[in-house]
């Protein structure tokens, strides 16, 4: 099966800083990376998404790279603010399967 | 308002008692799916189903069981065989062979074992 690592676990910046979070997966056959957002006490919210056919995609402050070769892909925060502040989660998905693998999470605490 | 319901929010639990959390979904999804969140640990697939009246054991299946009787239902019960039941629980469904799209989450059921 698949499996996910996430690093780091923790992450502290300061406000208007960049952050970045990094997951690998051990399945090349895997086409679907989404990155989920949870805040305290709430249930985790789809932020970003990318499929293996692209290697960047971009949404305003939040950034998601796609490196297939080395099976790694990662989350870019700029211009971070205090309500950026929670657990984020990586996932990939192997076709055909409808199951995600997660990874388990980095917390990220944005101070003012 | 379409969405996923989780209930109870809260539960307490005594050893060796069974719990059930309910868990109801209005998106028309056929996947559904049960998670355990621990601290640290991410989020843990415990069941899944993908059509009515399946079902198929996760990666932390011991200890619980489910049914898929409705569309939209898909309960967890937490037996007395679960050695350290206390956790946060996730419902979430998505739609039926999409291995693609995104996955939508309850608010969750904290369970505590007195």
């Amino acid at each position: 099966g698949e499996n996910v690592e996430q690093h780091p676990s923790t992450l502290s910046v300061q406000e208007g800083d960049s952050a970045v979070i990094k997951c690998t997966y051990s399945d090349s056959a895997s086409n679907y990376f989404p990155w989920y957002k949870q805040e305290l006490g709430k249930r985790p919210q789809l932020i970003i998404d990318i499929r293996s056919n692209v290697g960047e995609k971009k949404d305003q402050r939040i950034a998601v790279t796609l490196n297939k070769t080395a099976k790694h892909f990662s989350l870019h925060i700029t211009e971070t603010q205090p309500e950026d502040s929670a657990v984020y989660f990586c996932a990939a998905n192997l076709p055909g399967y409808s199951t995600l693998t997660f990874g388990k999470g980095t917390m990220l605490l944005v101070s003012p | 308002d379409g969405g996923i319901t989780q209930s109870p929010k809260y539960l307490f639990r005594k050893e060796g008692q069974n719990v059930t959390l309910s868990c109801e979904q209005n998106l028309n999804h056929d996947a559904m799916y049960w998670y355990r969140q621990d601290p640290g640990q991410g989020l843990r697939l415990i069941y899944y189903s993908q059509i009515v009246n399946d079902f198929q054991k996760g990666d932390i299946a011991e200890g619980y069981s489910v049914s898929r009787e409705k569309k939209e239902s898909f309960p967890l019960t937490v037996t007395s065989a679960q050695k350290n039941p206390t956790a946060f629980y996730l419902c979430a469904s998505r739609p039926q062979g999409a291995s693609t799209g995104e996955l939508f989450f309850g608010e969750g059921s904290r369970l505590t074992v007195l």
